[in-house]
């Protein structure tokens, strides 16, 4: 049963230190997304890839986030420094474009990231 | 861009009884329209989906329906039991632009009673 996997499920840290959380896609997706959920915004999207070339980070803050997908199998989100108001379960969701399976993506289980 | 808007946010009914959520779209191109169940402590689960060319798409219990010329598309549960409980959230995308991202309404929150 392919899944997404991520990692960590929950991370709690100090406000000023670097957070990095790890997404693997299905194996043979070639679009993941990151979004972020909170009680206020609902789901947000942050930035999302294709093959491994990211295609739109425009709902991601620039000065502290990042996004990387180093290869075909890992795709990581980074924030440094973090910030309290960045509490929230941070998701990861793959799919694959192209076929009829076209725009169905399919969630990972979250991080929920609490900084204090 | 596009805008999802989602009624009602909150839904209770009792255990047999159908549970109906709507959504409406703003960009008249959508032509995906996903359901998510958000289960407690866990992603966003993919339940059913429609696209543009249908009116409705029934699975089980669960059922959408698709009104492009009013833009607008709902969510249908019959017979509903407990473990339906959960936050469902739909969503609208637009094929061909080369973004395929969704558009996310703001989520229901239902609850059935036992």
């Amino acid at each position: 049963d392919a899944r997404v996997t991520q990692t960590p499920r929950h991370k709690v840290t100090e406000m000023g230190q670097e957070v990095t959380m790890r997404c693997q896609p299905i194996l043979g997706h070639n679009t993941v997304f990151w979004y972020r959920q909170t009680m206020m915004q609902g789901l947000e999207l942050l930035a999302y890839f294709r093959n491994r070339a990211p295609l739109d980070d425009s709902g991601m803050p620039k000065d502290r986030f990042s996004a990387e997908m180093p290869d075909a199998t890992l795709a990581t989100l980074k924030i440094q420094p973090s910030e309290p108001r960045d509490s929230a379960v941070y998701f990861c969701a793959s799919g694959l474009v192209g076929t009829s399976l076209l725009d169905t993506q399919y969630f990972g289980p979250g991080t929920r990231l609490t900084v204090l | 861009g596009e805008n999802v808007e989602q009624h009602p946010s909150t839904l209770s009914v009792q255990e047999g009884d159908s549970a109906v959520i709507k959504c409406t779209y703003s960009d008249s191109a959508s032509n995906y329209f996903p359901w998510y169940k958000q289960e407690l402590g866990k992603g966003p689960q993919l339940i059913i989906d429609i696209r543009s060319n249908v009116g409705e798409k029934k699975d089980q219990r669960i059922a959408v329906t698709l009104n492009k010329t009013a833009k607008h598309f709902s969510l249908h549960i019959t017979e509903t039991q407990p473990e339906d409980s959960a936050v469902y959230f739909c969503a609208a995308s637009i094929r061909g632009r080369g973004a395929n991202n969704l558009f996310f309404g703001t989520g229901t929150r239902l609850t059935v009673i036992p």
